[in-house]
Parts: structure tokens; sequence; C-alpha cells
């Protein structure tokens, strides 16, 4: 089976900087991915990891531990527009597998 | 590139009838197409795989005799909720993979908001 840990809510301040953590157990791994999701959208591409190490990707870095079974995102240079939820989503071995999401509110 | 429409963004139908939903790839050709629910604050649940011209494959919980999926073109496949009730109510997104610069990669539709009386 697959299980995805990422925390429920985060809050930081404009400017900032905010690091969402995603631990997984899965069946398979094939990749990781990050996603942003604004409320009533669609989820939109952010980052891919399949090998161990940081992506780095404007204000916006994803990680991968392969053997710790971690990744974490993190957001620099936070900006309002940035409140958002940010999934956590691993491909094992034929399907994609969604954590539940963290919620980043921005403040002023 | 790799843009996946939905149609219709909005439904609200009472409860007993049917409801189907359309999901294409605009620039690109998809073998696999996939279905998922999400409920307020939960996370993308995948309901089932849709592969061109064959049989969709469902999710363990998933009936597949109320939710019918079409796979007729590598460019549309649909989602048909039939008779509907208010606990379907969801937003229903689909995703179409293909292989760009190497990798398999979902890309998302904007969604279907299925609100049922």
């Amino acid at each position: 089976g697959q299980n995805i840990d990422q925390p429920t809510e985060m809050t930081a301040t404009e400017g900032a900087i905010v690091q969402i953590n995603c631990t997984y157990q899965t069946s398979g791994f094939n990749g990781l991915f990050w996603y942003q999701q604004h409320a009533g959208e669609a989820p939109t591409f952010l980052s891919y990891n399949v090998l161990d190490g940081l992506e780095e990707k404007g204000r916006f870095s994803s990680f991968l531990s392969r053997s710790k079974g971690y990744s974490y995102l993190l957001l620099k240079e936070l900006q309002m527009k940035d409140s958002a939820s940010y999934l956590c989503a691993v491909r094992g071995d034929y399907k994609l597998s969604f954590g539940a999401g963290t919620t980043v509110t921005v403040r002023a | 590139g790799a843009v996946v429409s939905q149609h219709p963004s909005r439904v609200i139908c009472k409860s007993g009838t049917s409801v189907k939903i359309e999901c294409r790839s605009l620039d690109f050709q998809a073998t696999t197409m996939f279905w998922y629910r999400q409920f307020p604050k939960q996370s993308l649940m995948l309901m089932a795989t849709s592969n061109e011209g064959s049989k969709a494959t469902y999710e363990q919980g998933v009936e597949k005799d109320k939710f019918l999926i079409n796979h007729a073109s590598l460019t549309l496949s649909t989602l048909t909720v039939t008779s509907a009730h208010p606990e379907d109510s969801s937003f229903y997104i689909c995703s179409a993979e293909t292989n760009l610069a190497g990798g398999d990669e979902q890309f998302f539709g904007p969604g279907t908001r299925l609100t049922v009386l």
C-alpha cells in the first residue's frame, strides 16, 4: 500500500522561507512530485525528483532522499500568491498517490 | 503545450440523474488518462485508470457500474456518474499522461465541480 504524510497546515510571513516535509512508504518508487493547488482549482506541477538530491527551480526547490523515504519542498521569498495547498505525490508501481496536502498561509 | 481541458466546469443535477464529464488532451495524445475525486480539504483519490481502447481499471472501492469510463480516442476520455446521489457531490479531476522530456508526467484538467441536489 501507499502511505504519504505531510503536515496539515503551515503559516509564514511574506518574504520568509517555508519548508514542507513529506515522508512516504510506497510499494515501488518511480519518482516524487510536488504540486500546488489553489482552492477550487486543479493541481499544477511544481517539481519532480527521481534521484537523491536537490532540484532548484526559481523560488522553489525540492529535495529527495530515497533511502529515508523523505522529501521536502522549499519555498523562498514567499509571496501572498503562494498561499495554497501543496501536494506531495509519489509514483509507485503503476499509479500516482497523493498526500493529504499542506495548506500554506502567507501573512503580510 | 500539454493542456488538458474538462467540460463542464460546474454541474448541478437532481438526485437520480446521470452526468457526463469530458476530459480532453488538447495538444498531445494521451494513451493513459486518470480520473480523481477530491472531497473538501482532502487530497486527490484515484478512481480509475483509463487506457485508450480498453476497459478502465478501477481502484478498490470504486463502483465501475456507477462511474462509467469511456476512452474512445487518444485525446478524449469521459466519466459518467450514473444515478447520482448527494454523496457523489465532489470535485472530479482528470489527468492525461504523456512522455515529455523522457519522463512520464501527468497534466491535470481544471476539474469539474459536481453538486447533486
